[in-house]
C-alpha cells in the first residue's frame, strides 16, 4: 500500500491550492479516504472524508465551505481543493485510507503566509 | 482545544506498564469505537488499535485498548525504548458529523 501526497506549496492568505494523493497497492475504490492535517509541532486534526463512490462527504467545521474533497477512482487519486486559505490552515496534510485510517501517506506541506 | 482530552505527557522505565487516557463525551467515545495511533518523530502516524481493542497485523500484544463509558485507555506493557512516540486517540463524533482526535500524549521511556 502506498499513498503519495503532492501539491503543497507556500500560498498567500486568501489563495487557493489543490492537493492530490496518488494511491497504489490496493483496490482504491474499496476504501473510504480522508484528509488529516498536522500544524507544525501540533496534534492531528481530521479535515474531510469521502466514501468509496463519493456520495458521502463530511468536513471539519474549520474547513466547511472552503475546502472540497473529491476522488477519481479511474486514476486511483484523491484530491482536496482548498480555497480562501488562512494562516491557520498551514500544516502537513496527510491522506489516509480506510475507515480506521489504516494507511497513511507521508504528507505534503502547505504554508499560508504573506 | 481538542474534543478528546489526553494527558500531554506520560513516562515509564523499560519493562514497566503505562496507560494513556482519552476522555470524551456521549456523542463520541460514548457511542462510537475508539482507535489509537502512534507517531514517531518525523514520520506519519500508524494505526495501533482499532475498534477499542483490536490490533492490526504486526502490532505486538503488548499494546491493548479498553473503553468504559465516555473514556478510553491505551495500555502498553513491557515498555521498550522504541515505544517512545506521540500517541493519539480518535473516534467519530455524532454531533460534529466528523472524526475527532485527542491532543496527543508524548510518551518518554526513561
Amino acid at each position: 500500500v502506498q499513498l503519495v501526497e503532492s501539491g503543497g506549496v507556500v500560498v498567500q492568505p486568501g489563495g487557493s491550492l489543490r492537493l492530490s494523493c496518488a494511491a497504489s497497492g490496493f483496490t482504491f475504490d474499496d476504501f473510504d479516504m480522508h484528509w488529516i492535517r498536522q500544524a507544525p509541532g501540533k496534534g492531528l486534526e481530521w479535515v474531510s472524508l469521502i466514501n468509496w463512490n463519493g456520495d458521502k462527504i463530511h468536513y471539519a467545521a474549520s474547513v466547511q465551505g472552503r475546502f472540497t474533497i473529491s476522488r477519481d477512482n479511474s486514476k486511483n487519486s484523491l484530491y482536496l481543493q482548498m480555497n480562501s486559505l488562512r494562516t491557520e490552515d498551514s500544516a502537513l496534510y496527510f491522506c489516509a485510507a480506510s475507515v480506521n485510517f489504516d494507511y497513511w501517506g507521508q504528507g505534503t506541506l502547505v504554508t499560508v503566509s504573506s | 482545544q481538542s474534543v478528546l482530552t489526553q494527558p500531554p505527557s506520560a513516562s515509564g522505565t523499560p519493562g514497566q506498564r503505562v496507560t494513556i487516557s482519552c476522555s470524551g463525551s456521549s456523542s463520541n467515545i460514548g457511542s462510537n469505537t475508539v482507535n489509537w495511533y502512534h507517531q514517531l518523530p518525523g514520520t506519519a502516524p500508524k494505526l495501533l488499535i482499532y475498534s477499542h481493542n483490536k490490533r492490526p497485523s504486526g502490532v505486538p500484544d503488548r499494546f491493548s485498548g479498553s473503553t468504559s463509558g465516555n473514556s478510553a485507555s491505551l495500555a502498553i506493557s513491557g515498555l521498550q525504548s522504541e515505544d517512545e512516540a506521540d500517541y493519539y486517540c480518535a473516534t467519530w463524533d455524532d454531533s460534529r458529523n466528523g472524526w475527532v482526535f485527542g491532543g496527543g500524549t508524548k510518551l518518554t521511556v526513561l
